[in-house]
């Protein structure tokens, strides 16, 4: 069965506290591997998505990265507006491969 | 281009009663999905879609039905609510491209309550 874990599953920083998200997974095969924000009262926001293991991708202060078990959210100087919920999620490359298999999201806060 | 619409943004039923979530998305997307999301949980598949007429269960169908008679919408259909279907419902949509990279595009969710 196809798993994924984030941790922590809360998270608060200072502005300007550089930190990482987790997301560890297990998957039959993976086609690829999608990070999500998540706005309170909102759906999910693309981010990024990650194919295999060695790509990064950067977008402002967030960067991701991905290893054959886990892959990181590495988030930079980070500011209050940064403040969500972020959410990864894997797609198999086997057995109904069209679906999106979520963690559970950690909530970052970033005060001022 | 609206993306993926989702109607009403807030319900509130009473134990027995049913409805129907609308999902509609204007991206000619192929596929579409039907996740619930519980406080401090992950999103969860309820049902998806392949294309116009096919359909099958995700992780935890029972209590809900879905239909697809066209590309564009994807209703869920709720028969006989319970307490245990309070949730925050969201539908999402995707493509597949030349290359088998998918994209997916959520809406902006149902909030459910059943009493």
């Amino acid at each position: 069965e196809d798993q994924v874990t984030q941790s922590p599953e809360a998270l608060r920083l200072q502005e300007g506290e550089s930190s990482s998200l987790n997301c560890s997974y297990t998957v039959s095969g993976l086609r690829g591997l999608f990070w999500y924000r998540q706005d309170p009262g909102k759906g999910p926001e693309f981010l990024f998505t990650l194919y295999s293991a060695g790509e990064e991708k950067e977008k402002e202060r967030l960067k991701a990265t991905l290893t054959k078990k886990e892959s990181f959210l590495h988030i930079t100087a980070p500011k209050p507006e940064d403040s969500a919920t972020y959410l990864c999620a894997v797609q198999a490359s086997q057995g109904g491969s069209e679906k999106l298999v979520f963690g559970k999201g950690t909530k970052l806060t970033v005060n001022p | 281009n609206a993306g993926v619409t989702q109607t009403p943004k807030f319900r509130i039923l009473k134990i027995g009663q049913s409805m129907t979530l609308q999902c509609t998305q204007d991206m000619n997307h192929n596929y579409m999905y039907w996740y619930r999301q519980d406080p401090g949980m992950g999103l969860k598949l309820i049902y998806y879609s392949v294309g116009a007429g096919i359909t099958d269960k995700g992780e935890v169908p029972n209590g809900y039905n879905v239909s697809r008679s066209t590309t564009e919408d994807f209703p869920l259909r709720l028969e006989l609510a319970a307490p245990s279907q309070t949730s925050v419902y969201f539908c999402a949509s995707s493509y597949r491209d030349r290359g088998d990279k998918y994209g997916y595009t959520f809406g902006s969710g149902t909030r459910l309550t059943v009493v």
